[in-house]
């Protein structure tokens, strides 16, 4: 079945400094993948859409300067926390829609998740 | 714009209890409907799905849900739980018909299970 990679799945850094967030595409294309963000006993808040080869498409209230997002090839999204403060300590998951035919093909596969912690 | 409410935020039940989850959406057009499951320490899989046709749809381990168009509910259910269904619970929508469309998640339901 289809698989979503992201790495890290845990990173820790300090405030200020920037992070890379990396989602792969294993066994399929990805025209799209989204990005989430969950909080402690919280649902998942979808912050943007990755579109390859174009500009991402963010959500109401995130801020797309501190949340970078590149969708460089159809199997890798990455994004980037940068000046990173404690506040944007989180758990960000990514997912990706299988652009083959099918049921299968409306059905989002998600990644493991990567838990930033900013001290 | 889509909403999800899930109506239980906590649910605690024993071995072999029967389980219904609560999921209402608001969206003017044709959705659909999806349950995800997040066990402690893992990523979300997906339990069942509803596009169209029989609006009774099963899912994996058991479980299934309704889809009642005029109630705008996708109820999951499972008539017997065991321990190891303890997990987080996401009813989950999108628009139907329309490519690269983001999933919109309820607030989820913790299910814990006692043996």
């Amino acid at each position: 079945g289809a698989v979503v990679s992201q790495h890290p799945s845990r990173v820790i850094c300090k405030s200020g400094t920037s992070v890379k967030i990396e989602c792969r595409s294993l066994d399929f294309q990805a025209t799209t993948m989204f990005w989430y963000r969950q909080f402690p006993k919280k649902s998942l808040m979808l912050m943007a859409t990755s579109n390859e080869g174009s500009k991402a498409t963010y959500e109401q209230g995130v801020e797309k300067d501190k949340f970078l997002i590149n969708h460089a090839s159809l199997t890798l999204s990455t994004l980037t926390v940068t000046s990173a403060h404690p506040e944007d300590s989180s758990f960000y998951i990514c997912s990706a829609r299988n652009q083959g035919s099918g049921s299968g093909a409306n059905v989002l596969t998600f990644g493991a998740g990567s838990r930033l912690t900013v001290l | 714009a889509q909403s999800v409410s899930q109506h239980n935020h906590h649910v605690i039940l024993s071995e072999a209890a029967s389980l219904e989850l609560g999921c209402n959406y608001s969206y003017g057009g044709t959705v659909n409907l999806f349950w995800y499951v997040q066990y402690p320490g893992q990523h979300l899989q997906l339990l069942l799905k509803y596009f169209s046709g029989d609006p009774l749809v099963k899912g994996i381990k058991g479980f299934e849900a309704e889809f009642i168009k005029s109630k705008f509910s996708f109820n999951l259910r499972k008539p017997s739980v065991q321990w190891s269904d303890t997990a987080e619970y996401f009813c989950a929508v999108n628009a139907a018909n329309q490519a690269g469309t983001a999933l919109i998640f309820g607030k989820g339901t913790t299910l814990s299970v006692s043996s």
